[in-house]
C-alpha cells in the first residue's frame, strides 16, 4: 500500500484563525515532506523531516509551523495566514531520508483558501 | 546544480494517437528521474522512475520513457492516448541536498485529449 492520507480535503480560514493540516502514512517511511502548490505551477518544497527531525526549512514564514509527532504523522500548523497563502498543500513521504533516489509518494492534498 | 526543462507547456492530441511529452535535464552526476501525473484537484501520482538500470522505463497506464544520456533527455511516450490521460505531467530530477532528498520539478505539461 503506497497511500498517504491528508485531512481535511478543503479548508477555509480567516486571517486571524489557527488551523492545522494533517498527513499520515503507514508505509514505514522515515522522510516526510510538505509542499505548497499554486495554480498552474509545480509544487514548491516547504519542509523536510528525516527520522522525525526537521532537516530542511526552505525559508518558510513562521506563520507556518510544522510538527512531526511520530514517524507516521506530519502536521502543519497555520496561524495568521495571508490571502496569498491560498494554495494546494501536499504532503509526501519516502522510505530512506539518506538517499537521493527514493520515490516520494504524495497525498491528495488540502485545498486551502484564506479570506 | 540540477534542473529540468519541459519543452512544451501544452500538448494536445486526438484520442487513439501517440503521446510525446518532452523533458531535458541537467545534472552533475547520474540522475534519478521521475514522471508524475496530476489530475485536476488531485495529488501527484508516480508514472515511472529511472535510477540507472534499464534506459527504457515502463510505467503505469501504458506510459514509458527513455533515458538518453547523450541528449540529456527523458521523454515520456504512450502509443495510444485515452481520454483519461488528460492531466498535468511533471518531469522531476532528484538529488541529495543537506542530507535530504530534494525534487526539482519541471514547469509541467498540460495534456489535452481531443475526442
Amino acid at each position: 500500500d503506497t497511500e498517504v492520507t491528508q485531512t481535511p480535503k478543503h479548508l477555509v480560514m480567516g486571517m486571524t484563525n489557527k488551523k492545522s493540516l494533517k498527513c499520515e502514512q503507514h508505509m514505514g517511511h522515515r522522510a516526510m515532506y510538505w509542499y505548497k502548490q499554486k495554480a498552474k505551477k509545480p509544487p514548491e518544497l516547504m519542509f523536510v523531516y528525516s527520522y522525525e527531525k526537521l532537516s530542511i526549512n526552505e525559508s518558510v514564514p513562521s506563520r507556518f509551523s510544522p510538527e512531526c509527532p511520530n514517524s507516521s504523522l506530519l502536521n502543519l500548523h497555520l496561524h495568521a495566514l495571508q490571502p496569498e497563502d491560498s494554495a494546494l498543500y501536499l504532503c509526501a513521504s519516502s522510505q530512506d531520508p539518506g538517499r537521493g533516489r527514493e520515490t516520494q509518494y504524495f497525498g491528495p492534498g488540502t485545498r486551502l483558501l484564506v479570506l | 546544480a540540477q534542473s529540468v526543462t519541459q519543452l512544451d507547456s501544452h500538448v494536445s492530441v486526438s484520442e487513439g494517437t501517440p503521446v510525446l511529452l518532452r523533458c531535458n535535464y541537467s545534472s552533475s552526476y547520474s540522475p534519478s528521474l521521475f514522471w508524475y501525473v496530476q489530475h485536476p484537484n488531485k495529488g501527484l501520482q508516480l508514472l515511472l522512475k529511472y535510477t540507472s538500470a534499464a534506459t527504457l522505463v515502463k510505467g503505469i497506464n501504458g506510459f514509458e520513457a527513455e533515458f538518453k544520456k547523450s541528449e540529456t533527455s527523458f521523454h515520456l511516450t504512450k502509443p495510444s492516448a485515452h481520454m483519461s490521460d488528460a492531466a498535468e505531467y511533471f518531469c522531476v530530477v532528484s538529488g541529495l541536498i543537506q542530507g535530504a532528498q530534494k525534487l526539482v520539478f519541471g514547469q509541467g505539461t498540460r495534456l489535452t485529449i481531443n475526442p
